[in-house]
């Protein structure tokens, strides 16, 4: 079974600096999906960023991207220019390649909560 | 955009109680996924399905099942609900298996 590891319980930075989350996997697979998505109090899990395992290059959407390491099994999301906004937790989640066995569920990390300081 | 609608974002029941919580999207979505959130434990998957009257096991299917007789309405039922089943119900569904899942606001049930 895959697992998905979040190292960091709490983030906090400063309004307009840059913070990067971290997130480690364990999959014995090639073919994979990984994703950022955030939950703000409001509660509803808004996706980020994905990056399809097969692709080398880093995905990005606007101030956020990813350092995908598949060697290393990391994909760490880094979010520039940091505002009020961006306070949430944060989940990494991985999702198999193949399908079936509850393969097409994902699997998410326990989360980090980013705090933003004014 | 995509919209998951879940009934309840509130609900309080009782010990033994049956409990559905209903789902709907409105995509013509192939796949419909419902998970648990619990502090410090993320979220785990209870059960998907991948079309009408198709449905599989997730990671935490005990105590639990579903219904899904029409494409865009996925029904999360609790047989006889017990205060370890007081938590956050996420349904999220996906067009496709490769495709990325859309959420819903969530439900918090409290099992009295």
């Amino acid at each position: 079974a895959q697992t998905v590891t979040q190292s960091q319980p709490e983030m906090s930075v400063q309004e307009a600096e840059t913070v990067t989350l971290s997130c480690t996997y364990d999959t014995s697979e090639s073919d994979y999906y990984l994703f950022w998505y955030k939950q703000p109090p409001s509660r509803q899990m808004i996706l980020v960023i994905r990056q399809e395992a097969y692709k080398q290059q880093n995905a990005t959407e606007n101030r956020f991207s990813v350092n995908f390491q598949k060697a290393a099994k990391s994909f760490s999301l880094k979010i520039s220019d940091s505002q009020l906004g961006d306070a949430a937790m944060y989940f990494c989640a991985y999702r198999s390649g193949t399908s079936g066995g509850g393969a097409d569920g994902l699997t998410f990390g326990k989360g980090t909560h980013l705090i933003i300081q004014p | 955009d995509v919209k998951v609608t879940q009934s309840s974002r509130y609900l309080v029941k009782r010990t033994g109680e049956k409990v559905f919580l209903e789902c709907v999207q409105d995509m013509d979505h192939e796949n419909m996924f419902w998970y648990r959130q619990d502090p410090g434990l993320g979220l785990r998957l209870i059960y998907f399905s991948y079309d009408v009257k198709m449905k599989e096991k997730g990671d935490i299917p005990e105590g639990y099942s579903v219904s899904r007789e029409k494409k865009e309405r996925f029904s999360l039922i609790l047989e006889s609900a017990s205060t370890n089943q007081t938590s956050m119900y996420l349904c999220a569904s996906s067009l496709w298996r490769n495709q990325p899942q859309h959420f819903g606001d969530g439900t918090r049930l409290s099992i009295l």
